[in-house]
């Protein structure tokens, strides 16, 4: 079936400085949809950003990631990160054809945002 | 924008109990899931349904029970609450096609 991998449990960061989430997929399928869901403290998971196309930028709420296809991966950057950035998030991907089934989710990564 | 509650919030049971825990929503999405979270195991599936008065096991589906009585509500049911099952449990609905789950606020389960 499809896995979602996310390396990095913890990232821990100081504000102002760049992140990057590693997300890593494994499918047998082509048409697939990829989302970045962030869930803040006591709250649930909400999406943040979502692409199905090879090789194009999403952006959103000064995230960024892009799809490609040949590397299996879809790796979440930010440029400057913030002391509101501190969540969990999780990477996941939706197999065509089968929706039913819902998204498959990686193991999420915490993200701590330091002064 | 799309809409999900739960009820309860929170709740606390004994071990052995039955416990039912519910999800409503507003959105007319014919997909709807139960999920529990463990630091460590991400979020893991439980059950999903399709379809009123049809559910699926998913993942983890031992111990739980699921109940899809109408497109809008789907029921996660423990027979018999157990330590292991401490948990937060997200429901989540979602339209057919490549988009995005929409996720309830969540249930604090704690079986003493």
């Amino acid at each position: 079936g499809d896995s979602v991998t996310q390396t990095e449990g913890l990232v821990t960061v100081t504000e102002g400085l760049p992140v990057m989430l590693n997300c890593t997929y494994q499918t047998a399928y082509s048409d697939v949809a990829f989302f970045w869901y962030v869930q803040y403290l006591n709250e649930a998971p909400k999406l943040l950003l979502r692409s199905s196309t090879d090789n194009k930028r999403t952006e959103h709420q000064g995230f960024h990631a892009t799809l490609h296809k040949s590397s299996s991966s879809f790796h979440l950057q930010k440029s400057s990160v913030q002391l509101s950035d501190s969540a969990l998030y999780y990477c996941a991907l939706s197999e065509g054809g089968n929706y039913a089934q819902g998204l498959t989710f990686g193991l999420g990564t915490r993200v701590s945002v330091f002064p | 924008e799309a809409a999900v509650t739960q009820s309860p919030r929170s709740k606390v049971a004994v071990t052995g109990g039955k416990v039912t825990l519910s999800c409503h929503q507003t959105n007319n999405h014919d997909y709807m899931y139960w999920y529990r979270q463990d630091t460590g195991h991400g979020l893991r599936l439980i059950h999903y349904s399709y379809v009123a008065d049809s559910t699926e096991k998913g993942d983890i589906p031992d111990g739980y029970k699921a109940s899809r009585p109408s497109q809008e509500n789907f029921s996660l049911i423990l027979e018999l609450a157990s330590l292991s099952q401490t948990a937060v449990y997200f429901c989540a609905s979602r339209t057919g096609g490549p988009y995005e789950q929409y996720f309830g606020p969540g249930t604090r389960l704690t079986v003493l």
